[in-house]
């Protein structure tokens, strides 16, 4: 149980377009979904928390328009890279809590490897 | 939010060896503590978790000890094996807040 699911695993786009990733928590529902990004050797650091049917907490210094999160359903987040730049480049990955508790374990999807030309 | 420190950032065993990996966090309300494994290019994958009433948990080869009063907690690896290898992460607190991870080789 507690599956997560993330997509596209790996985009290419250039410079100035905006690119889509999706989360989906696959068998249970997920009030709260976060965000992390990873560059090589390095460790995850939180962007945001995504919270269902309202905005979005983000971290110190992360751009919430250049980063845009929405988490209409309680299944499903996206984040949303928009006029990507080259130094957007990164592995980027969600998470949800498997139950409401704030003691949970979080489950990871996939990640994205976005690579912007 | 939360700072998770983590040492050391790299790790070399023997097969057989112990392996120990230290974090320490700066929120006192802090109440979860979980370790995760990460092979490269794949997720993150949660390997033992603790809760702050419990000063220790183990689960077979590991086990996590946690000292609330001094803000520190360990994951103890025992008997390395060479499919070990791989990065370690600790983290802390409701919004999951990661240590600078762990690089742990295990050499045959």
């Amino acid at each position: 149980g507690a599956v997560v699911s993330q997509h596209p695993s790996r985009v290419i786009c250039k410079s100035g377009t905006s690119v889509k990733i999706e989360c989906r928590s696959l068998d249970f529902q997920a009030t709260t979904m976060f965000w992390y990004r990873q560059f090589p050797k390095q460790s995850l650091m939180l962007m945001a928390t995504s919270n269902e049917g309202s905005k979005a907490t983000y971290e110190q210094g992360v751009e919430k328009d250049k980063f845009l999160i929405n988490h209409a359903s309680l299944t499903l987040s996206t984040l949303t890279v928009t006029s990507a730049h080259p130094e957007d480049s990164s592995f980027y990955i969600c998470s949800a809590r498997g139950d409401s508790s704030r003691d949970s374990p979080l489950h990871f999807g996939n990640g994205t490897r976005l690579t912007v030309t | 939010g939360e700072n998770v420190e983590q040492h050391p950032s790299t790790l070399s065993v023997q097969e057989g060896d112990s392996a120990v990996i230290k974090c320490t966090y700066s929120d006192s309300a802090s109440n979860y503590f979980p370790w995760y494994k990460q092979e490269l290019g794949k997720r993150p994958q949660l390997i033992i978790d603790i809760r702050s009433n419990v000063g220790e948990k183990k689960d077979q080869r590991i086990a996590v000890t946690l000292n609330k009063t001094a803000k520190h907690f360990s994951l103890h690896i025992t008997e390395t094996q060479p499919e070990d290898s791989a990065v370690y992460f600790c983290a802390a607190s409701i919004r999951i807040y990661f240590g600078s991870g762990t690089k742990l080789n295990v050499k045959p």
